[in-house]
This record gives structure tokens, C-alpha cells and sequence, in this order.
């Protein structure tokens, strides 16, 4: 496709259950993020890929947050034993050499 | 540390008035960009402008227009003659040289009325 997606577009879990969230990224961005964004507030900053390499994770808010990327492609996020304050939409962005962002429309996922 | 801050929460105005969104940032770079993002209620977010901080050019595209002002650390945007398709919520970022992750704003919601 032409732009970035994700799957899936809607997520309702049971608290604790595990989750993945997958991003296809546009055909040839070499780089990736994840953000996540809370109700009422911008995107935050979660990882960063550059083709398969996790350059950057500062952003997860625990360690039951995984990010992956195996062939620097399409990524997946997987959050475990999920809290209902992981709640949120949680956004992928592909960027092309000049820096530009492109976002996907993001799951929302729901923690009950 | 990178900051930006969007005070205004909400924003009403009918159809065909004028409105300002306004962006204040902070950043100890001198080399930085500045940006801003559409989200529509469909959650994806609508890249509009990216401006480097040696440009301070104002720009204008269609009815929007930008005003970035150093001296202000501010990066304010102006939209003219209001439509109701431009209901959305409006995001300005911050991104620091050398640092590929974006600090956003909190946002401003606009609703344009008919």
C-alpha cells in the first residue's frame, strides 16, 4: 500500500493478557517508531528501528514492552500481562531520507 | 531538554472565521525543526509543515499560513477562512538535531462550526 498500516485498528484485552500490534511500514523507510498516545495527549515517543536495529528504547515505559523488527520491515509490539494503563492508541511511523514522518492510524487498544 | 507547549485545549470558531493555534517550544539547540500534524477523528496523524530552525521565513500554503518567531520560541499557525473540514485535532512537535524522536505538544482541538 501506499501508506503505513496497522493491525489491528482496535484491541480489547483482559488485564494480563499479552498483545501484539503490528506495523507495515512504507515499502523502502529504513527507519521506524513507535509511539503511544494517552487520551488526550500527543504522541510519545516509545522505540526507534533502523532496518532490524533497535537503536533506541529509552521510551517503553517497562519491560513488558517488546518491540521487534526481524527482517527491517514490518514490526511488532507486544506488550505482556497488559495493565489498564497501557491503555491508548499506540502509533507507527516510517520516515524517508529527508526526515519526514509518516504515521499510521494507530491501534487503540482498550486494557479492561 | 525539548518542551512543547499547545495552551490552548479547545478552539470553536464558526465556519469562515479566521484562527490562530499557537505553539511555544523549548530547546537548548540551536539546530532544531519544528512541525505540524493534522489528526483527524480517523487517529492518523496528517504531516502539514516542517520548518528548520535557520529558516525563519513565514510560509504560507493555501489558507494556512505559519508564523515561526525565534525570539519568541514560538511557532504559531493560522488558518483563514475556517471550514468544518478542518476539525481536527492539531499537533505542534519539536525534534533536536541529532535526535530522531519527536516531543509533542499536548494538542488543540478546532472545531469549526457550519
Amino acid at each position: 500500500g501506499a501508506g503505513v498500516s496497522q493491525s489491528p485498528r482496535y484491541k480489547v484485552a483482559k488485564r494480563g493478557q499479552d498483545v501484539a500490534l503490528r506495523c507495515d511500514p512504507i515499502s523502502g523507510h529504513v527507519s521506524l517508531f513507535w509511539y503511544q498516545q494517552a487520551l488526550g495527549q500527543g504522541p510519545e515517543f516509545l522505540t526507534y528501528f533502523q532496518n532490524e536495529a533497535q537503536l533506541d528504547k529509552s521510551g517503553l515505559p517497562s519491560d513488558r514492552f517488546f518491540a521487534e523488527r526481524p527482517e527491517g520491515s514490518v514490526s511488532t509490539l507486544k506488550i505482556q500481562r497488559t495493565q489498564q494503563e497501557d491503555s491508548a492508541v499506540y502509533l507507527c511511523a516510517s520516515q524517508r531520507e529527508d526526515n519526514e514522518q509518516f504515521f499510521g492510524p494507530g491501534t487503540r487498544l482498550t486494557v479492561l | 531538554a525539548q518542551k512543547v507547549t499547545q495552551a490552548q485545549t479547545e478552539i470553536s470558531v464558526v465556519e469562515k472565521e479566521d484562527v490562530t493555534l499557537d505553539c511555544v517550544y523549548e530547546t537548548r539547540d540551536t539546530t532544531y525543526y519544528l512541525f505540524w500534524y493534522k489528526q483527524p477523528p480517523s487517529g492518523e496523524l496528517v504531516f502539514l509543515i516542517r520548518r528548520n530552525s535557520f529558516d525563519e521565513q513565514n510560509e504560507i500554503s493555501g489558507r494556512y499560513s505559519w508564523n515561526f518567531q525565534k525570539s519568541t520560541s514560538s511557532f504559531n499557525f493560522t488558518i483563514t477562512a475556517s471550514q468544518v473540514v478542518d476539525s481536527a485535532v492539531y499537533f505542534c512537535a519539536l525534534s533536536e538535531s541529532g535526535n530522531y524522536d519527536m516531543r509533542f505538544g499536548a494538542g488543540t482541538r478546532l472545531t469549526v462550526k457550519p
